[in-house]
């Protein structure tokens, strides 16, 4: 147990809806990043939020937006749904340290868009 | 997106043989992380190298941070049915975001 919990586990929605995921950190972590991985690929970063700010975006669209509040707990909205978007959406929190940056896992959200 | 070079894709070995994958990059890290996705479940970190030339163990596992930053690899031990599931890679740069190889999946053969 990582101490990182998401919600809902399991979502479906269908296309040009809109989505949205959230994510618990463990206690102690002021750093909250997104991935999305696909059926049989690994985590593509999606972004990074650090004290409430976003800090570092991968390349994806801007209709993929999030939040972090100040207890640092975190949202992904993703809006404008399209079938690719399909997939295992992961949170992972970790604490700003300077020299590396361990990331510990949620359990993902698994949404089907059709 | 931008991906690791993980290898093999795939493994099937035997419970008690040893096992050995690894990563390599085009790009150097400061950081490399090797992670266990089971079915239906978020990755969980097994080694953390944050040295160049860094040699860790954890149990059975064995994971070495390249010279050049650009490679690691994981070695597992007397592997033991428990150990099936995909192992990934994933290299940390300046900006904090994980890159991620596309995984190696163990298989043991009854």
């Amino acid at each position: 147990e990582t101490g990182v919990t998401q919600s809902p586990t399991h979502l479906i929605k269908t296309r040009g809806q809109q989505v949205t995921l959230r994510c618990s950190s463990q206690s102690g972590h002021n750093t909250v990043s997104w991935y999305q991985q696909a059926l049989g690929q690994g985590p593509q970063f999606i972004f990074q939020y650090y004290r409430e700010e976003e800090n570092g975006r991968g390349n994806f669209p801007p209709r993929f937006s999030g939040l972090q509040f100040p207890n640092y707990s975190s949202e992904l909205n993703v809006n404008a749904l399209e079938l690719d978007d399909s997939a295992l959406y992961l949170c992972a929190s970790s604490t700003r340290q300077g020299v590396g940056e361990t990331q510990y896992f949620g359990p993902g959200t698994r949404l089907l868009v059709l | 997106g931008q991906q690791l070079n993980q290898s093999p894709q795939s493994m099937f070995i035997q419970e008690g043989e040893d096992v050995s994958m690894n990563c390599t990059s085009s790009s150097i890290f400061n950081t490399w992380l090797w992670y266990k996705q089971d079915p239906g479940e978020g990755p969980v970190l097994l080694i953390a190298l944050y040295k160049a030339g860094e040699l860790t163990s954890n149990g059975r596992l064995t994971a070495q941070f390249g010279i050049t930053r650009k490679d690691s690899f994981l070695n597992i031990s007397a592997s033991i049915p428990s150990d099936v599931g995909i192992y990934f890679c994933a290299g940390q740069g300046s900006n904090y975001q994980l890159i991620w190889g596309a995984g190696t999946k163990l298989i043991i053969k009854p």
